[in-house]
């Protein structure tokens, strides 16, 4: 059980656009920064959104991250068939003084 | 170039002990830490604490607490996590990542390090 709750998947067509959501607490998301991550198949997590809508060097703005309260969600346009893979939100859990990972999101680009 | 490279994986019984090494480069090692992740066969992602490679403080997560054990060696670049009384449930991925501090983003990740528990 995930302190952070994600849907286990979601899936839209090429070019849709479509949005995973993490919710969590007050001891969480709603006071501290979210991060986003990107997983394809057999390799490490990529960083894809931090400080809850910033993007690191290089990833393109079809990602976008936003937050209100105790939420944050992940929005990407023009979905391609390359962005297959599992999303994962994470964030700092003030109570546990450690990072917490939401269970994960499989997306499928039908 | 930052690069985080680790050990190769590992089968063990249970009960026995773990040291996953990871190397750092491209980067001056003692200005970040590293956190270390694990991930389960067919599971999420779960951060199993942070060591701070300036000085050697050391965040760990409850779950692991009293049983994982996180160093670095400043002379080689390199970080170790060790993880003792092995259960088959520690059977994961080890992943490990550069980090200023516990919560920092995890921008450069190693390749990860299959730690395979059976007997």
């Amino acid at each position: 059980q995930s302190v952070l709750t994600q849907p286990p998947s979601v899936s839209a067509a090429p070019g849709q656009k479509v949005t995973i959501s993490c919710s969590g607490s007050s001891s969480n998301i709603a006071n501290n920064h979210v991060s986003w991550y990107q997983q394809l198949p057999g390799t490490a997590p990529k960083l894809l959104i931090y400080d809850d809508n910033e993007r690191p060097s290089g990833i393109p703005d079809r990602f976008s991250g936003s937050k209100s309260g105790t939420s944050a969600t992940l929005a990407i346009t023009g979905l391609q068939t390359g962005d297959e893979a599992d999303y994962y939100c994470g964030t700092w859990e003030s109570s546990l003084s450690a990072v917490v990972f939401g269970g994960g999101t499989k997306l499928t680009v039908l | 170039q930052v690069h985080l490279e680790q050990s190769g994986g590992e089968v063990k019984k249970p009960g026995a002990s773990v040291k996953v090494s990871c190397k750092a480069s491209g980067y001056t090692f003692t200005r970040y830490g590293i956190s270390w992740v694990r991930q389960a066969p067919g599971q999420g992602l779960e951060w199993m604490g942070w060591i701070s490679a300036y000085n050697g403080n050391t965040n760990y997560a409850q779950k692991v607490q009293g049983r994982v054990t996180m160093t670095t060696d400043t002379s080689t670049s390199t970080a170790y996590m060790e993880l003792r009384s092995l259960r088959s449930d520690d059977t994961a991925l080890y992943y490990c990542a550069r980090a200023r501090s516990p919560y920092d983003i995890l921008l450069y990740w190693g390749q990860g390090t299959l730690v395979t528990v059976s007997s």
